[in-house]
């Protein structure tokens, strides 16, 4: 198996650009996770889902971020307008479900706003 | 809520040295417990969880971690540092519903 897959690895835009951050789940994992990493906050997360349902957005800073899973194998966390404070690592990770627990996450897309 | 602490932000530790991250959770019931590791410029990665049974757990890379009910600790140990061991390393306490809270991390400096 791949992995969970994100794209792209790294993106630099300017303050007030639209962003979009994409993400495809492992095969067969019926949850999928939206992190935000910062020096200052440490690992937050943003909004989960599950079967493509969004579960819990309350970790969504704002009206400027949302996110989508169209389909089982694709997610997208978009954020219109970027600011320079949106600048971070954002990490999506996936679950198998069930009691397992264990996220599998991909390996980050590094978003620096100007 | 469930919370986890790592009190220590960063350690500084001998190659072949013996390591201890500490980690204290805060849950109302049995928790699931986790250790995740982060190299530089990477995802996170399991090195092991507790769900029950044994308290002591063994993980991959040769680390273990101890689940101590009456201290609320879940503490990460080796018993000899590689210096590919460097990284950050991420405590996570979660209760069967998927949702995973993480510490703010302990970053693992190994000097030669």
């Amino acid at each position: 198996d791949a992995g969970v897959i994100q794209s792209p690895r790294h993106e630099v835009t300017e303050m007030g650009q639209e962003v979009t951050l994409r993400c495809k789940p492992i095969s067969g994992h019926d949850y999928l996770f939206w992190y935000r990493q910062t020096m200052m906050r440490g690992l937050e997360l943003l909004i989960y889902f599950n079967n493509n349902v969004p579960i819990d957005d309350s970790g969504m800073p704002e009206d400027r971020f949302s996110a989508k899973m169209p389909n089982a194998s694709f997610s997208t966390l978009k954020i219109q307008p970027s600011e320079p404070r949106d600048s971070a690592v954002y990490f999506c990770a996936s679950n198998p479900g069930g009691y397992q627990e264990t996220q599998y996450f991909g390996p980050g897309t590094r978003l620096l706003v100007l | 809520a469930q919370s986890v602490t790592q009190p220590d932000i960063h350690i500084t530790v001998s190659e072949g040295a013996s390591l201890e991250l500490r980690c204290n959770y805060s849950y109302g019931a049995t928790p699931y417990l986790f250790w995740y590791v982060q190299s530089p410029g990477q995802g996170l990665q399991l090195l092991l969880k507790y769900f029950s049974g044994d308290t002591l757990v063994q993980g991959i890379k040769g680390f273990e971690a101890e689940f101590k009910r009456s201290q609320s600790s879940f503490n990460l140990r080796k018993p000899s540092v590689h210096w590919s061991d460097a990284a950050e390393y991420f405590c996570a306490v979660g209760g069967g519903y998927q949702k995973v809270t993480f510490g703010t991390g302990t970053k693992l400096q190994v000097i030669p």
